[in-house]
């Protein structure tokens, strides 16, 4: 079946510093859609990304990820890590002809001032 | 403004209780999804749905049933409660294909204790 590998638990970083967290995917469909979602303390996952363009860079609120078919791949970028991005980042798969939408397990973002 | 709202917003039942949880979006979207999240193990797909009438089991469908009567609602049902399934509950609509792409958006959460 579907699966997303999000090989990070926890990301700890000094502020002013970049920031890249993993996403692999695995689907027998050809199309799929990539998510990143964000998930602050006591709140919902809130989109950050999307995408299904092959090769085609995404960007939002400073952060940017580029879909890679040919790895499967859909890692999460930042030049810059702030207080603020402190959170449960998600990487999100949707596939299927009935759009099954699994997530990763997660990856914590600790900045650090 | 797309919204996505669920009811009860806190829970607590008994085990072997039946316990009923709501979602409810008034965004026309034909996808709708119950995860469960707990520490360690991120957001878990329990069932999910492609339209009214439909219902699909997600990757631990065990002891949880689903239930689609509408375009705008999608129940979760724990028919015997236990203890393993305290944790906190997401809806989420959306992730039709098509001109829209809308990306699915979450709920607010339930947060449900089985004691």
């Amino acid at each position: 079946g579907d699966s997303v590998t999000q090989t990070e638990g926890l990301v700890t970083l000094t502020e002013g510093l970049p920031v890249m967290l993993n996403c692999t995917y695995q689907t027998i469909y050809s199309n799929p859609f990539l998510f990143w979602y964000v998930q602050h303390l006591n709140e919902s996952p809130r989109l950050l990304l999307k995408s299904f363009t092959d090769n085609k860079r995404t960007e939002h609120q400073g952060f940017h990820a580029t879909l890679h078919k040919s790895s499967s791949s859909f890692h999460l970028q930042k030049s810059s890590a702030q207080l603020s991005d402190s959170a449960l980042y998600y990487c999100a798969l949707l596939s299927g002809s009935f759009n099954k939408l699994t997530f990763g397990a997660g990856t914590r973002l600790a900045v650090c001032p | 403004e797309a919204a996505v709202t669920q009811s009860p917003r806190n829970k607590v039942a008994v085990t072997g209780g039946k316990v009923t949880l709501s979602c409810n979006q008034t965004n026309n979207h034909n996808n709708m999804y119950w995860y469960r999240q707990d520490t360690g193990h991120g957001l878990r797909l329990i069932h999910y749905s492609y339209g009214a009438g439909s219902t699909e089991k997600g990757d631990i469908p065990d002891g949880y049933k689903a239930s689609r009567p509408s375009q705008e609602n999608f129940s979760l049902i724990l028919e015997l409660a236990t203890p393993s399934q305290t944790s906190v509950y997401f809806c989420a609509s959306g992730g039709d294909r098509g001109e829209n792409n809308q990306a699915p958006l979450f709920g607010e959460g339930t947060r449900l204790s089985v004691l």
